[in-house]
């Protein structure tokens, strides 16, 4: 079986620290992806990776970075973490050749007091 | 405008009910067009894949694909407790390492015993 996982179900933190969000997968897959999930606006792409080190802006990065320095693990940085953060993040990964079938983890419910 | 539009629900069937999920969208390069299943406290798993116009068929799922109107469906005969979930549609122009998913919004599902 695919497995996706991420480091924490849920996480709380505080207006202006660093955050940490990582994924591990074990399909060998070249490509990863972060995702943030909100009610009424769907999944949007923060980054993607497709080769280690490697990393494309997706359709929201402001506020983010990432850091892929293995191919099984890609993490999510929230350099200073703001209330407008607070969101449910997917991670996901898939073979180049497919992107349209991507295997996700459970998801990080992070909020920012 | 949305890129992908899809009505949030949430909607509320009786077991056995045929159930329609739709998405609309605006962009005609779209050519890949998928529905992924997201259980409550999981990550989306996709769920059927079709490639351009026209319709495809598993067990009890109909994935059915208008691109003269830009409209794509999810039918779902015999509908079951366990089909309770949110549905989101997804679409892309290519596949391989240049495509990128667009989602709609996510429709919840609630069949009833």
């Amino acid at each position: 079986d695919v497995k996706v996982t991420q480091s924490s179900r849920y996480l709380v933190k505080r207006t202006g620290e660093k955050v940490f969000l990582e994924c591990v997968q074990d399909m060998d897959h070249e490509n990863m992806f972060w995702y943030r999930q909100d009610p009424g606006l769907g999944l949007r792409l923060i980054y993607f990776s497709y080769d280690v080190k490697m990393k494309e802006k997706g359709d929201i990065p402001e506020g983010y970075s990432v850091s892929r320095e293995k191919k099984e693990r890609f993490s999510l940085i929230l350099e200073s973490a703001s209330t407008n953060q607070t969101s449910m993040y997917l991670c996901a990964s898939s073979f180049p050749q497919n992107t349209d079938t991507q295997y996700f983890g459970p998801g990080t419910r992070l909020t920012v007091l | 405008q949305k890129e992908v539009e899809q009505d949030p629900g949430p909607l509320s069937v009786p077991e056995g009910a045929i159930v329609s999920l739709n998405c609309t969208y605006s962009n005609s390069a779209f050519q890949y067009f998928m529905w992924y299943r997201q259980y409550s406290r999981k990550g989306p798993e996709l769920l059927m894949y079709t490639y351009s116009s026209g319709n495809k068929e598993d067990g009890r799922f109909t994935a059915q694909v208008d691109k003269s109107s830009k409209y794509i469906s999810l039918f779902i005969r015999d509908s079951q407790p366990s089909d309770s979930a949110t549905y989101l549609c997804a679409m892309s122009e290519r596949s391989g390492n240049t495509g990128k998913l667009i989602f709609g919004q996510g429709t919840t599902l609630q069949v009833k015993p």
